[in-house]
């Protein structure tokens, strides 16, 4: 079985310049997440998916980061401009329930902003 | 809001030795705790999944503890091997999110 897929597995930019990943998770899996994480600390959460719907997006910043999932499978993170401090490793998860459902986690794109 | 810790930040151990990763965390009202690894330049892989109904869960060389009127969790692995070097992470889940903790950065010497 596929595990969770993501791509690119690592962008380098300018400051101001656009940049978007995509995720795709395990099949069936309803919930999906995107996680950010720092050099040396653990991942924190920007956005949960329920099947299309994003039902917690209180950790995104939403004048420069937005997100879609079309059809409640794949997703896509957009940052737009990116900034210096974004640069971070961006983590896409998936699991089947979202209350005591294990996660999966895909690679991750590591992003680095010049 | 969720406190997760890890201590210690690191860790290093000679092979054969057995691991024991400490994690603690502020509220104790969750759904589950999970243990994952985490390899330089990788994401993160599950490696225990403990309800919040159990007290501990089993895997091979890995058993994890829960105890949750204490707000703990322990990860023992048993006879450790140079493969194991990694950054063990938990993270709880309530709320229908996982909060992390920092990991802990194990080293395993031959």
């Amino acid at each position: 079985e596929a595990g969770v897929v993501q791509s690119p597995r690592y962008k380098i930019i300018e400051k101001k310049q656009p940049v978007a990943f995509w995720c795709n998770p395990i099949s069936g899996h309803n919930t999906l997440y995107w996680y950010l994480q720092n050099l040396g600390q653990g991942p924190e959460l920007l956005i949960r998916y329920e099947n299309e719907e994003a039902v917690d997006d209180s950790q995104l910043p939403k004048d420069r980061f937005s997100a879609e999932r079309l059809k409640g499978v794949d997703s896509t993170l957009k940052i737009q401009p990116a900034e210096l401090g974004d640069s971070a490793v961006y983590l896409c998860a998936s699991s089947l329930v979202a209350s005591g459902g294990e996660l999966f986690f895909g690679e991750g794109s590591r992003l680095t902003v010049l | 809001k969720q406190e997760v810790t890890q201590i210690p930040a690191a860790l290093s151990v000679p092979e054969g030795e057995n691991l024991v990763l400490n994690c603690s965390f502020t509220d104790s009202a969750i759904y589950n705790l999970q243990w994952f690894r985490q390899d330089p330049g990788k994401g993160l892989t599950s490696l225990l999944l403990i309800q919040s109904s159990q007290r501990e869960q089993t895997s091979g060389r890995l058993n994890a503890s829960l105890d949750k009127s204490s707000g703990r969790s322990t990860l023992y692995i048993a006879a450790s091997q140079p493969g194991d070097s990694a950054t063990y992470l938990c993270a709880v889940k309530d709320d229908y999110k996982l909060s992390f903790g920092a990991g802990t950065t194990v080293t395993v010497r031959a």
